[in-house]
């Protein structure tokens, strides 16, 4: 069963608007989220994460919004560049903590 | 530091033929990660080991395996392979607990 659920699986947004990925989880005891990105054939890069204990992180053009009642988070990017193209996964801590619950990500292509 | 090293880069098997994978995670990092990539299935995890340990394993088939070396280092087997085993493996080492992990670029696997 699929702990952390993103259920858009492409966005397409111009450059210069905002992108807004999102992402759902099912397991309350999650404390812990981080966002990936991924271009073809690479390894997914880190991009920001956010403490249970937060409900905002915001790093340049990047920020993640935490809603815990409603166990939601989204990544919003502003301004979306063309650069920004590619897959963007949501992830939370597995069991132990040093593995991670993955979603099945979303592909966002910025236009120019 | 080196980052997060795998090989071979790309590997084509038949069926029933198996494969191993290799990982050499970055220095000092002593917990290495194995996960699935196929289209539509975002990152699926397959396994966890610390210090040698396997910690957690995700929802595969006994075909694959796993181990960690002494030095940190760690190989994916998987056996008897099957068409539907073609996919990106990626390996990803992480220096604690709920910390962010580091990817390596993956090996494509292609079975024909």
């Amino acid at each position: 069963d699929q702990q952390v659920k993103q259920n858009s699986p492409s966005l397409s947004v111009q450059e210069g608007r905002i992108s807004i990925l999102n992402c759902d989880y099912t397991n309350s005891m999650f404390d812990y989220f981080l966002w990936y990105k991924k271009y073809p054939a690479e390894g997914p890069t880190f991009l920001i994460s956010i403490s249970s204990i937060k409900d905002k992180n915001e790093d340049g053009r990047f920020t993640v919004f935490l809603n815990k009642s409603a166990k939601h988070l989204s990544l919003h990017i502003v301004p979306s560049q063309p650069g920004d193209s590619a897959v963007y996964f949501c992830a939370a801590p597995y069991n132990s903590g040093y593995a991670l619950n993955f979603g099945k990500g979303t592909s966002l292509l910025v236009t120019p | 530091k080196a980052g997060v090293t795998q090989t071979p880069r790309y590997l084509i098997k038949t069926r029933g033929q198996q494969v191993t994978l290799s990982c050499s995670p970055i220095s000092g990092h002593r917990s290495v990660s194995w996960y699935q990539q196929t289209p539509g299935q975002g990152l699926q995890f397959l396994f966890e080991y610390f210090s040698e340990t396997q910690r957690n394993k995700g929802n595969f088939p006994g075909r694959f395996s796993g181990r960690q070396f002494s030095n940190s280092r760690s190989e994916m087997n998987v056996s008897t392979l099957e068409l539907g085993d073609s996919a990106l493996y990626l390996c990803a080492s992480s220096p604690g607990q709920n910390e962010k992990l580091f990817f390596g670029s993956g090996t494509q696997l292609s079975v024909l």
